[in-house]
C-alpha cells in the first residue's frame, strides 16, 4: 500500500512560470516530509524538507508547503528553469520509524524554454 | 569529493546466479541502506545498516542479503536472482538522525533473465 503519492506522473511548464508538485500521504505518524530531484543517469538528491510542526519552508526558488489536515505537500518553484527538469520525488518519515523514508512515485517535470 | 559509488551500473544475469551488488561511501557516515526505485511504486527500502555489523530489513527484503564488515562498504547480494528483481537499485549514506543529507548512489540498472 502506497503511503506517499505522487498522482501526477509528469509536468510541463513555461520557463519563468510557475511549477507546483503535489504529494498526498496517508500515515498521520509522517512528522517530516523531503523533496529530492533526480535527474537521469543518477541517484536522488536532496532538495528541500519541512518538519510536520511547520506549514511553509523556503529556499531560494524552492518553496515547500504542508497541509497536515489534508495530509498533503506540494513543492513550488519559481520561477521554473530549463535546468529544474528532472524528476521530483516526495518523501515521508514516520516518527515511529525514523530508519524508513517513504517515498512517491516520482513526477516528472520539464520546463519548456 | 563526497561520493557514494555503486558498482556496477549496469547488469544482465540469469535467474539463480548469485551476483553482489557493491557501495562505498567516502564521508564515514554510519548509516548506509538499499533501495529499489520500480515503475508505479517509487523507491522503497530493502535493508539498512545503522553501523558496522547492525543491520536491518527494510520494507521489501526478500531475496536480498546484506552485511557491513566496514564502515565505508554495504554490499547488495543476491543470492538466486529471480526476473522479478529486475530493478534500478540505489545505496545510500548519511550521517544518524540527519535524513535530509542522505546522499545517494547513481545507481545500478539490473535484469534477470
Amino acid at each position: 500500500d502506497q503511503q506517499v503519492k505522487q498522482n501526477s506522473p509528469s509536468l510541463s511548464v513555461q520557463e519563468g512560470r510557475i511549477s507546483i508538485l503535489n504529494c498526498d500521504y496517508t500515515n498521520s505518524m509522517f512528522d517530516y516530509f523531503l523533496w529530492y530531484k533526480k535527474y537521469p543517469a543518477e541517484g536522488p538528491t536532496f532538495l528541500i524538507s519541512i518538519s510536520s510542526i511547520k506549514d511553509k519552508n523556503e529556499d531560494g526558488r524552492f518553496t515547500v508547503f504542508l497541509n497536515k489536515s489534508a495530509k498533503h505537500l506540494s513543492l513550488h518553484i519559481v520561477p521554473s528553469q530549463p535546468g529544474d527538469s528532472a524528476v521530483y520525488f516526495c518523501a515521508a518519515r514516520s516518527q515511529t520509524g525514523a530508519n524508513n523514508l517513504f517515498f512517491g512515485t516520482g513526477t516528472r517535470l520539464t520546463v519548456i524554454p | 569529493e563526497a561520493q557514494v559509488t555503486q558498482n556496477p551500473r549496469y547488469l544482465i544475469t540469469v535467474t539463480g546466479k548469485k551476483l553482489t551488488v557493491t557501495c562505498s561511501q567516502n564521508m564515514n557516515h554510519e548509516y548506509m541502506s538499499w533501495y529499489r526505485q520500480d515503475p508505479g511504486l517509487g523507491l522503497r527500502q530493502i535493508y539498512y545498516s545503522m553501523n558496522v555489523e547492525v543491520t536491518d530489513k527494510g520494507d521489501v527484503p526478500e531475496g536480498y542479503k546484506v552485511s557491513r564488515k566496514e564502515k565505508r562498504n554495504f554490499p547488495l547480494i543476491l543470492e538466486s536472482p529471480s526476473p522479478n528483481q529486475t530493478s534500478l537499485y540505489f545505496c545510500a549514506s548519511r550521517w544518524r538522525g540527519r535524513t535530509d543529507t542522505q546522499y545517494f548512489g547513481p545507481g545500478t540498472r539490473l535484469t534477470v533473465l
